[in-house]
């Protein structure tokens, strides 16, 4: 157990609301990572940060935004939610961008 | 483009016997892979990895192959265990990025 969690674990939206997933880490960890994961696709990366205020894209980050105020917090928002985006999201963590990261519980997401 | 692929999606063997795993990328410049599995409804945990200037790396019943010129590595996995039935998805990473590439994914079913 890496000290990873997520929430929520679970979450049925309308097309059109906001969301915001929220990941939570108490390793002080300084890269975390937000992915998807959809069948026939794997898990696709959409933002990361590398430390505190400093994130980037992944490569499929549009829709979606992110912000880091504190190392321990990673928020994922989708501003207006669509059916696309209905997935299993995971937070990861890594001490080094290089190093193994470790993945959250994961957030099932349904946009109806 | 998919720079990480694992051809086969799915592939059941009879506990006791060698699972073997594999997975292709394009990106001559990846020089660092993990291996990780993923229980339904829990977030993937880290297996293995295997840096670029080695072809081999063994942790137990798991040992990871690296091809650098076919760009393709595998994963055995010797005995099978009903318990190592999983998706197992690899990744990819090259120096200087502070993010990993995965695969699709294989779904590993091992019969007892």
């Amino acid at each position: 157990d890496a000290g990873i969690t997520q929430s929520p674990r679970h979450k049925v939206t309308e097309t059109g609301t906001p969301v915001t997933l929220r990941c939570h880490q108490t390793e002080n960890h300084r890269y975390m990572y937000w992915y998807r994961q959809d069948p026939g696709h794997g898990l696709r990366l959409i933002h990361y940060s590398y430390g505190v205020k400093d994130t980037d894209k992944g490569e499929v980050s549009d829709g979606y935004s992110v912000s880091r105020s504190k190392t321990e917090d990673f928020l994922l928002t989708l501003e207006s939610a669509t059916s696309s985006q209905t997935s299993v999201y995971f937070c990861a963590i890594s001490l080094e961008g290089r190093d193994t990261q470790y993945f959250g519980p994961g957030t099932r997401l349904t946009v109806l | 483009d998919q720079q990480v692929k694992q051809n086969s999606p799915s592939l059941s063997v009879q506990e006791g016997r060698i699972s073997i795993l594999n997975c292709d990328y394009t990106n001559s410049m990846f020089d660092y892979f993990l291996w990780y599995k993923k229980y339904p409804a829990e977030g993937p945990t880290f297996l293995i990895s295997i840096s670029s200037i080695k072809d081999k790396n063994e942790d137990g019943r798991f040992t990871v192959f690296l091809n650098k010129s076919a760009k393709h590595l595998s994963l055995h996995i010797v005995p099978s265990q009903p318990g190592d039935s999983a998706v197992y998805f690899c990744a990819a990473s090259k120096t200087g990025t502070y993010k990993y590439i995965f695969g699709t994914g294989t779904r590993l079913k091992v019969l007892a």
